[in-house]
């Protein structure tokens, strides 16, 4: 079966760095997002990894380890306006057909 | 990246009655979309996978026969909650990817908030 984990919440400054957790274990794994989601709207995506290692755009980085089923997401420099749930979502291949199966997410509040 | 437009964004609807939301893939072709559910303060819920031309796969525990599924071209997908209920009061959202390698990720729409009274 497929599970993913990440913590519930999370608190963090304004200005500060904030890294949020994912273990997952998945069959077929094929590729690994995190997407933001603000309260009463639909996922946005941030960023996708499917080789090991550090993926970095702008404030935000992702990392993915295969080997252990871990990736976290970093945020840095952080602003009022991140504080947002924060899903970490695996793809994996099923019959030769795509599943996007998502984790419980992380809502995250940034505090002056 | 690529624009999926989900229609109405929210409804309120009588017990017993039935709901369609659409949800359209504007820019690209969507050959695979996907329907989620979201309850409040819980992550998304994979209800069912279509493919063009295709019968939806559903997840185990979700119920084929009250929430229709259809993936009739490949820029539109719609999912029909028939007899509804209080308890289907929920947010759903559909997403679309493409094959290819112009978008790995999969698109979401606007979502649609659906309230049964």
């Amino acid at each position: 079966g497929q599970n993913i984990d990440q913590p519930t919440e999370m608190t963090a400054t304004e200005g500060a760095i904030v890294q949020i957790n994912c273990t997952y274990q998945t069959s077929g794994f094929n590729g690994l997002f995190w997407y933001q989601q603000h309260a009463g709207e639909a996922p946005t995506f941030l960023s996708y990894n499917v080789l090991d290692g550090l993926e970095e755009k702008g404030r935000f980085s992702s990392f993915l380890s295969r080997s252990k089923g871990y990736s976290y997401l970093l945020l840095k420099e952080l602003q009022m306006k991140d504080s947002a749930s924060y899903l970490c979502a695996v793809r994996a291949t099923t019959s030769g057909t795509y599943k996007y199966i998502f984790g419980t997410g992380t809502r995250l509040k940034v505090l002056a | 990246g690529a624009v999926v437009s989900q229609h109405p964004s929210w409804v309120i609807c009588k017990s017993g009655t039935s709901v369609k939301i659409e949800c359209r893939s504007l820019d690209f072709q969507a050959t695979t979309m996907f329907w989620y559910r979201q309850f409040p303060k819980q992550s998304l819920m994979l209800m069912a996978t279509s493919n063009e031309g295709s019968k939806a796969t559903y997840e185990q525990g979700v119920e084929k026969d009250k929430f229709l599924i259809n993936h009739a071209s490949l820029t539109l997908s719609t999912l029909t909650v028939t007899s509804a209920h209080p308890e289907d009061s929920s947010f759903y959202i559909c997403s679309a990817r493409t094959q290819g390698q112009k978008y790995t990720e999969a698109f979401f729409g606007q979502g649609t908030r659906l309230t049964v009274v």
